[in-house]
């Protein structure tokens, strides 16, 4: 499985577009990128996945390279709200069964 | 209303003790799995079952056991040979080869 590597932390302020970069030098072929959100004492929530160039939902986009060595979450305009820690995740779902790694992640921290 | 429930928030045990987390899901999913996740840190599984009656370790599983007897339900026991069991439990569910949701989580202590 494909280690990733991420900011530990990072600081923003409301209204400002957020970016985190991850990455995974020895993705495989069959490979998908997953992002999470998780804030203190609850679950992990799922935020967005892909596999290539470009996919966007209706609270962040995700950035991919052809050559899918790094991939990039961008979060629009955030919020006090958004302050998390952003787990980066490269896996397959080979053998019917998703198999995730999570890293120590991003702490994002929102200013006023 | 659907999704993962984990129960209790908070437990608290004595060394020596087994204690037995509950995990249940109405999300019909197939796929459940075990994660602690110590501060600071990232989630590390101990526990995957693809299936009803089959379950695989992950990196964690020495000191850990689980059953799968319902589709529903994937209850794991902290045992006492676990050597450092005070932790931040997470079960998680998902459609085989879909995105996992996770529960709200269950607070260990042991002292």
């Amino acid at each position: 499985l494909a280690k990733t590597t991420q900011p530990i932390s990072m600081d923003s302020y409301e209204g400002q577009e957020v970016n985190i970069t991850c990455s995974h030098n020895n993705i495989a072929t069959n490979d998908y990128i997953t992002w999470y959100q998780q804030f203190p004492s609850q679950g992990p929530r799922f935020i967005i996945q892909g596999y290539k160039t470009k996919v966007t939902n209706e609270v962040a986009s995700l950035f991919i390279p052809a050559d899918r060595k790094s991939s990039t979450l961008s979060l629009p305009r955030v919020s006090l709200s958004d302050t998390a820690v952003y787990y980066c995740l490269v896996g397959s779902f080979s053998g019917g069964y998703n198999k995730l790694i999570f890293g120590a992640g991003t702490r994002l921290a929102v200013h006023p | 209303d659907g999704g993962i429930t984990q129960s209790p928030k908070y437990l608290f045990r004595k060394e020596g003790q087994n204690v037995t987390l509950s995990c249940e899901q109405n999300l019909n999913h197939d796929a459940m799995y075990w994660y602690r996740q110590d501060p600071g840190q990232g989630l590390r599984l101990i526990y995957y079952s693809q299936i009803v009656n089959d379950f695989q370790k992950g990196d964690i599983a020495e000191g850990y056991s689980v059953s799968r007897e319902k589709k529903e339900s994937f209850p794991l026991t902290v045992t006492s040979a676990q050597k450092n069991p005070t932790a931040f439990y997470l079960c998680a569910s998902s459609i085989v080869g879909d995105e996992q949701y996770f529960g709200p989580g269950t607070r260990l202590t042991v002292t």
